[in-house]
């Protein structure tokens, strides 16, 4: 079974500043997708960004990219010129030919 | 904004009671999905329907139940409701079958709450 594990249960950093958050994930699987979610206080869970793991091209999403390492089965989101609008959880998701695996999430904090 | 739906936003119930969630996927999605969310917990994942027809279930109780009706909106009933089930209730849909494979996107959530 697929694992996501979130070894970072809470981070703290100050707003400007680049911050990046881990995930790892464990399959067997050659065919399958990343993702990370953001759950704000409102509770959506919002996509910010997915990589297909065929591709070696990391994917960016204006501030949010990610580094994609597909033998460590390592798959971390870093945050550029964080804003408080990004004070959220963050959740990476594995998406292989069975259902989304969540990870337990990531608290962020953007402080002023 | 998504695009997908969910009634009622929030639910307060009481043990042994039955209750309905409702969803409407974004347009043109075939796919719904739904999951659970306790209290500071990751999402866990109930049932998939595509096209009317159960697709996957995950760690889905046999008190829960859920369908797919052909305009594609979905239902996830709740019957003899415990203390335990109180969580935040998510419904996502997608375009394909493909579950992992394919994007997710989800609406804003049920809050049901268990007296």
């Amino acid at each position: 079974a697929q694992t996501v594990t979130q070894s970072q249960p809470e981070m703290s950093v100050q707003e400007a500043e680049t911050v990046t958050l881990s995930c790892t994930y464990d399959t067997s699987e050659s065919n399958y997708y990343l993702f990370w979610y953001k759950q704000p206080p409102s509770r959506q869970m919002i996509l910010v960004i997915r990589q297909e793991a065929y591709k070696q091209q990391n994917a960016t999403e204006n501030r949010f990219s990610v580094n994609f390492q597909k033998a460590a089965k390592s798959f971390s989101l870093k945050i550029s010129d964080s804003q408080l609008g990004d004070t959220a959880m963050y959740f990476c998701a594995f998406g292989g030919a069975q259902k989304l695996v969540f990870g337990q999430g990531t608290r962020l904090t953007i402080n002023p | 904004d998504s695009g997908v739906t969910q009634t009622p936003k929030h639910l307060i119930t009481a043990t042994g009671q039955r209750v309905t969630l409702r969803c409407s996927p974004r347009s043109g999605d075939l796919s719904v999905y739904w999951y659970q969310q306790s209290l500071d917990q990751g999402l866990q994942f109930l049932i998939q329907y595509y096209n009317g027809e159960e697709r996957a279930k995950g760690n889905i109780l046999e008190r829960f139940s859920a369908q797919q009706f052909p305009d594609l909106h979905s239902e996830l009933n709740l019957s003899s409701l415990e203390l335990g089930d109180s969580a935040l209730y998510f419904c996502a849909s997608s375009v394909a079958p493909g579950q992992g494979t394919d994007t997710q996107y989800f609406g804003p959530g049920t809050r049901l709450t268990v007296l």
